[in-house]
């Protein structure tokens, strides 16, 4: 058990709608990592926080948003989702801002989208 | 652009046979290096890192060594268990709050 807490573990729902995903990192980390996971695409890096505020982002769509609130938990919105965005998502916490750290991470949330 | 190339699985092996699976990465800079193993319905676990050239990480068996010169980590075990399987990635970061990974290789160990 890695202390990192994804919900819910499955979700499926219909194309074009929103669904909201959420993280609750090891206890005393403060960066919290967003992970898509897809055959085709891999492990791509989404965005990352850091106690509550933006610290980077990667291959995150404009469809996609997230945030960290003032307890730290984590929460990824996905909207008006296409077949595509069926896939694998993983949040992973740290202790630091860095990343020469090492990353905990949960056991992801699987999105179906029909 | 910084990337990692490992390569494909699956990789099936014999219990006690000797493991190597290769990975090569580009990246500016001085990247930390790292392997994560993903065990069947779990989520990644970090299994060994090295952070400047010529450094060796190792974990339970598992080694690997930063090769600047060949910009190359190649994750080996001399001696594999059916609990070894897993999907094995390389990742490096030489920057904060992006850690770029393969794509993966399934290893299948078998009695």
């Amino acid at each position: 058990d890695s202390g990192v807490t994804q919900t819910p573990k499955h979700l499926i729902t219909a194309t074009g709608q929103r669904v909201t995903l959420r993280c609750s990192p090891r206890s005393g980390d403060l960066s919290v990592y967003w992970y898509q996971q897809s055959l085709d695409q891999g492990l791509q890096f989404l965005i990352q926080y850091y106690n509550g505020e933006e610290r980077a982002k990667g291959n995150i769509l404009e469809r996609f948003s997230a945030q960290q609130f003032p307890d730290l938990h984590s929460e990824l919105n996905l909207s008006s989702l296409e077949l595509g965005d069926s896939a694998l998502y993983f949040c992973a916490s740290s202790v630091r801002d860095s990343m020469i750290g090492e990353l905990f991470f949960g056991e992801g949330s699987r999105l179906t989208v029909l | 652009g910084n990337s990692v190339t490992q390569m494909e699985g699956p990789v099936t092996l014999s219990e006690e046979a000797f493991l190597t699976i290769n990975c090569t990465y580009t990246a500016t800079g001085y990247p930390s290096l790292f392997w994560y193993v993903q065990y069947p319905g779990e989520g990644l676990q970090l299994l060994l890192k090295a952070t400047k050239a010529d450094d060796k990480g190792s974990n339970k068996g598992f080694e690997a060594t930063y090769r600047k010169e060949t910009t190359s980590f190649h994750l080996e075990k001399g001696s594999v268990q059916v609990s070894d399987s897993a999907v094995y990635f390389c990742a490096l970061t030489n920057q904060g709050g992006k850690l770029i990974f393969g794509q993966g290789t399934e290893l299948s160990v078998k009695p």
